[in-house]
């Protein structure tokens, strides 16, 4: 039973554009979510956080937005650059971002010149 | 400074036989969790060794045993490999002022024959 799920294998967006990526959650517990962002044969590298007292964070062209009563999250990237096409992963822990963390199976964005 | 550094890159080994993976953590990091990456999957969380301790662990099989050393550096040892075995094993490292933030190194790819 998957806990986080990011129901959109792949997203193709225009550059300039603005991207979102989703994800949904079952686990009541989590209480901390994070993104992390995949280039091929390279490790997930951190990209923004979001605690589960707060309903947005920002860092930059990077905004998480958080429902928790919909159990949702997005990501949403804006203006969308070519350098971001990579996989998108959505992860969740109950014990901040240093716990073993749930992730989802990822999306796949390109960035469409 | 050095990010998360593993060894080897790749390896193949057949059924039955066992496996170490090695990770040294980015300087300043004392905690390092390992993860499984399956092909088309998110990675999923297999433990977590702080203080040469494993601290947290996920729904993974005895087979799967760590170790971590006093230089915090972190051994995953998979026993009996099965062909579901083979899929890219990340490790993460977390500690000093980044403490909600898992670096993760560029992983190993095992192939079970």
């Amino acid at each position: 039973d998957q806990q986080v799920k990011q129901n959109s294998p792949s997203l193709s967006v225009q550059e300039g554009r603005i991207s979102i990526l989703n994800c949904d959650y079952t686990n009541s517990m989590f209480d901390y979510f994070l993104w992390y962002k995949k280039y091929p044969a390279e490790g997930p590298t951190f990209l923004i956080s979001i605690s589960s007292i707060k309903d947005k964070n920002e860092d930059g062209r990077f905004t998480v937005f958080l429902n928790k009563s919909a159990k949702h999250l997005s990501l949403h990237i804006v203006p969308s650059q070519p350098g971001d096409s990579a996989v998108y992963f959505c992860a969740a822990s109950n014990g901040g971002g240093a716990d073993g963390l749930t992730f989802g199976k990822g999306t796949h964005l390109i960035i469409q010149p | 400074d050095a990010g998360v550094t593993q060894s080897p890159t790749h390896l193949i080994k057949t059924r039955g036989q066992q496996v170490t993976l090695r990770c040294s953590p980015k300087s300043g990091h004392d905690t390092v969790s390992w993860y499984q990456q399956a092909l088309g999957q998110g990675p999923q969380f297999i433990f977590q060794y702080y203080e040469e301790e494993e601290r947290q662990r996920g729904n993974f099989p005895d087979r799967f045993s760590g170790h971590q050393f006093p230089n915090y550096s972190s051994e995953l040892n998979v026993n009996a490999l099965l062909l579901g075995d083979s899929a890219l094993y990340l490790c993460a490292s977390v500690g000093g002022s980044s403490y909600n933030e898992q670096f993760f190194g560029p992983g190993t790819r095992l192939t079970v024959l």
